[in-house]
C-alpha cells in the first residue's frame, strides 16, 4: 500500500515560470491538504481538497496560486510567474475523512522541493 | 502572528538522556494536539497527540505533558537514542471548527549524540 506519492521531488524554475506539484493520495483517502515549508519554518497549511471540490483555501496566497483536485488524476498545486521567495518546500498529506483530529490522522508524502533561480 | 511557539529551536542531548521540547499556544480553542517527526528528505509523521481532557500521555519513550491552563504542552523522549535525531514539530487544531489545517510550530532540530 503505497504511501502518499509527490513528484517532481526537485523542480527547479526560472523567475517567471509555472510550477506543477502533484499529489497521489493514499488508497482510500479522498481528502487532500498541501502545506508550504519555507527553511527553518514550521508548515503552514495553503489548502483543503476534497475530490473536485476546494473545502478551505484560507492559506493560499490570493494571487499565482492554484490546487485543484480532479476526479481522476491526482491533486496539482500550481504556481504561476513564480518568483524566489517560492522556493520552499511543498508538502502534500492525505486522509480518509475531514480533519485531522486523532481519530483521522493526516498521513504526509515526501514533499516537493521547489527553487526558482 | 505566530499562534503556536515552540522552543528551543536546536537541542544537542547525550545518548541515554531526556530531550524536552516545548510549546505554547494562543488560541484557547485549539483542541487537538499532535507532534510530528520529520527525517531529512522526508515528510512529517504523527509520533504522539493529545488533547486537552488529561494532562499526560505517554507511548513507549515518548510522552506529552499537557498543561491546560497555562496553553503550554511538552515533548518528553526518555533514554534518547542517536536514531531519535530528526525535527520535531509541535501542531494544534481546532477539531470542532476552525481552519482544517494544523498551525504547527517552527521546529526543533534534535541531535542526539552517541
Amino acid at each position: 500500500n503505497a504511501g502518499v506519492m509527490q513528484n517532481p521531488r526537485h523542480l527547479v524554475r526560472r523567475r517567471g515560470q509555472e510550477a506543477r506539484l502533484r499529489c497521489s493520495p493514499m488508497k482510500g483517502h479522498s481528502h487532500v491538504y498541501w502545506y508550504r515549508q519555507l527553511p527553518e519554518e514550521g508548515l503552514k497549511f495553503m489548502v483543503y481538497l476534497q475530490k473536485e471540490n476546494i473545502i478551505d483555501e484560507s492559506g493560499m496566497p490570493k494571487e499565482r496560486f492554484s490546487a485543484e483536485f480532479p476526479k481522476e488524476g491526482p491533486s496539482i498545486l500550481r504556481i504561476q510567474q513564480v518568483v524566489r521567495g517560492d522556493s520552499a518546500a511543498y508538502f502534500c498529506a492525505s486522509s480518509r475523512y475531514r480533519g485531522d483530529n486523532g481519530a483521522n490522522v493526516l498521513t504526509f508524502g515526501a514533499g516537493s522541493r521547489l527553487t526558482v533561480l | 502572528q505566530q499562534q503556536v511557539k515552540q522552543s528551543p529551536q536546536s537541542l544537542i542531548v547525550q545518548k541515554g538522556g531526556i530531550s524536552i521540547i516545548n510549546c505554547a499556544y494562543e488560541n484557547t480553542a485549539f483542541d487537538y494536539f499532535p507532534w510530528y517527526q520529520q527525517f531529512p528528505g522526508k515528510g512529517p509523521a504523527l509520533l504522539i497527540a493529545i488533547r486537552p481532557d488529561v494532562s499526560e500521555k505517554k507511548e513507549g519513550r515518548f510522552t506529552i505533558s499537557f498543561n491546560k491552563s497555562a496553553k503550554q504542552f511538552s515533548l518528553h523522549i526518555m533514554d534518547s537514542q542517536p536514531g531519535d535525531s530528526a525535527t520535531y514539530f509541535c501542531a494544534a487544531k481546532e477539531t470542532g471548527g476552525g481552519a482544517d489545517g494544523l498551525t504547527f510550530g517552527k521546529g526543533t532540530h534534535l541531535i542526539i549524540q552517541p
